[in-house]
C-alpha cells in the first residue's frame, strides 16, 4: 500500500503569517490528493480535493499544490481560527489512506 | 441539504461486534459512494472501507478484511457499518461520509460520528 508522510508534525506561527504543510506520497498517486481541517472535538472537514480544488465555502487564503510525490497545504495568512489539525489523503486508488496530520497552533 | 445521521455511542465488551448506521437524506443516495472512517482517541482518522449503495459493493482496507460488513439499505437510505471480533484497539468514533461529487470518491459530507467504547 502507498504511505503518506506529513511534514511537519506540528508548526507554531504568528497571526497573518504564511504557512506551508507538506505531504509526501510513497508511489504515484498523479493529482488524487485531498487536505482536511480538523478541530477539537470536530468532525474533519475537507478544504481541497485534486491537488488544487478549493472545496466550496473554503477561504481562499488556502491552496494547495503539487505534482507528486510532494504537495503541499499553504494558508497564505494564518487566522486564529485556522487552528486545527491538517490531514492530507490520497485517493487514487484504496486504501485511501490519510496522512498522520500537521498540528498547527498560534504563536 | 446532505444529511448523514449516525447512531449513538456503543459500550461493547472484547469479542463482540457493533453494528452502525448512517441515515442520508436530502440526496440521491445511490448516486454516491459512502466512506466509513474511523479515529481512535488522540489518533488520526483513518480509512475502513468504501461502498457503492447501487449494487452493495465494498471495498474494504486490509487490515479490516474479514471483520468488517458494509451494507446499504436502499429501502430506509441507510448505511450500516458492522465490526466483530472488537479489540480495546477499536475504541474510537467512527464516521460516515459521502462523495463530494459524483465519481470523486473524496469525503466531503461527514456524519456526526459514533463513539464506540470496547471495555470489559
Amino acid at each position: 500500500d502507498i504511505q503518506m508522510t506529513q511534514s511537519p508534525s506540528s508548526l507554531s506561527a504568528s497571526v497573518g503569517d504564511r504557512i506551508t504543510i507538506t505531504c509526501r506520497a510513497s508511489q504515484g498517486i498523479s493529482y488524487y490528493l485531498a487536505w482536511y481541517q480538523q478541530k477539537p472535538g470536530k468532525v474533519p472537514k475537507l478544504l481541497i480535493y485534486h491537488t488544487s480544488t478549493l472545496q466550496s465555502g473554503v477561504p481562499s487564503r488556502f491552496s494547495g499544490s503539487g505534482s507528486g510525490p510532494d504537495f503541499t497545504l499553504t494558508i497564505s495568512s494564518l487566522q486564529p481560527e485556522d487552528v486545527a489539525t491538517y490531514y492530507c489523503q490520497k485517493y487514487n486508488s484504496a486504501p485511501f489512506t490519510f496522512g498522520p496530520g500537521t498540528k498547527v497552533d498560534i504563536k | 441539504q446532505v444529511q448523514l445521521v449516525q447512531s449513538g455511542a456503543e459500550v461493547k465488551k472484547p469479542g463482540a461486534s457493533v453494528k452502525v448506521s448512517c441515515k442520508a437524506s436530502g440526496y440521491t443516495f445511490n448516486s454516491y459512494y459512502m466512506h466509513w472512517v474511523r479515529q481512535a482517541p488522540g489518533q488520526g482518522p483513518e480509512w475502513m472501507g468504501i461502498i457503492n449503495p447501487r449494487d452493495n459493493s465494498a471495498n474494504y482496507a486490509q487490515k479490516f478484511q474479514g471483520r468488517v460488513t458494509m451494507t446499504w439499505d436502499t429501502s430506509t437510505s441507510t448505511g450500516y457499518m458492522d465490526l466483530s471480533s472488537l479489540t480495546s484497539e477499536d475504541t474510537a468514533v467512527y464516521y460516515c461520509a459521502r462523495d463530494i461529487l459524483l465519481g470523486i470518491p473524496v469525503a466531503g459530507y461527514w456524519g456526526q460520528g459514533t463513539l464506540v467504547v470496547v471495555s470489559s
